[in-house]
């Protein structure tokens, strides 16, 4: 069990356009869910908490209006990268946990963005 | 806030020999969580240790939880090709997890 998906794996996009990402708890229902950003070789930065049927709470210097979290139930929950730039091109990884906040977190597979 | 750190950043090895990395909280922490994550994957759970002065083995694995629940290693005995990957440690302040910048494993033949 505690199995997460994410979709997609990959995308390239032109920049200025928006890209949505999807993480789904498929197993299991995921009262938290968690994003991630991770450069090459770095540690993973966390973005975003997001319980779900509320607002996300976002990490110091993350932009809430740049990147979207909609957490509408409690097996998925979407990341959106609105009008991405070339510096927004990472490894986006989404985590969920059954509980809220500080259990364990079972990872999607992450989904690579790249911004042309 | 609380910071993890976790040391050494790299490490390189020559199959057979032991290896480990070390994790240090500037606050005590609720539990600790030890990730691993293979080159071009994501991170995999491995282990929560959440008593003082914990110890929990997996195969050739040792983990440890130090009596302040400030500090954490994770040892690999006779290291194996299949050990390469990156080893995050979590410290959990009961309300987030925060990672360590994790430790890096090459293990050459």
């Amino acid at each position: 069990g505690a199995v997460v998906s994410q979709h997609p794996s990959w995308v390239i996009c032109k920049s200025g356009t928006s890209v949505k990402i999807e993480c789904r708890s498929l197993d299991f229902q995921a009262t938290t869910m968690f994003w991630y950003r991770q450069f090459p070789k770095q540690s993973l930065m966390l973005m975003a908490t997001s319980n779900e049927g509320s607002k996300a709470t976002y990490e110091q210097g993350v932009e809430k209006d740049k990147f979207l979290i909609n957490h509408a139930s409690l097996t998925l929950s979407t990341l959106t990268v609105t009008s991405a730039h070339p510096e927004d091109s990472s490894f986006y990884i989404c985590s969920a946990s059954r509980t809220s906040g500080s259990q364990t977190q079972y990872f999607g597979p992450g989904t690579r963005l790249l911004v042309l | 806030g609380q910071q993890v750190m976790q040391i050494p950043q790299y490490q390189h090895v020559q199959e057979g020999e032991d290896f480990t990395t070390y994790c240090n909280s500037s606050t005590t922490l609720s539990n600790i969580q030890w990730y691993k994550q293979r080159p071009g994957g994501h991170p995999v759970f491995l282990i929560q240790l959440v008593k003082s002065g914990e110890v929990k083995k997996q195969k050739r694995l040792t983990f440890q939880f130090g009596e302040a629940k400030k500090n954490s290693s994770l040892h690999i005995t006779a290291t194996q090709t299949t050990d390469v990957g990156t080893y995050f440690c979590a410290g959990n302040s009961g309300y987030a997890l925060n990672f360590g910048k994790g430790t890096s494993l090459l293990v050459t033949p």
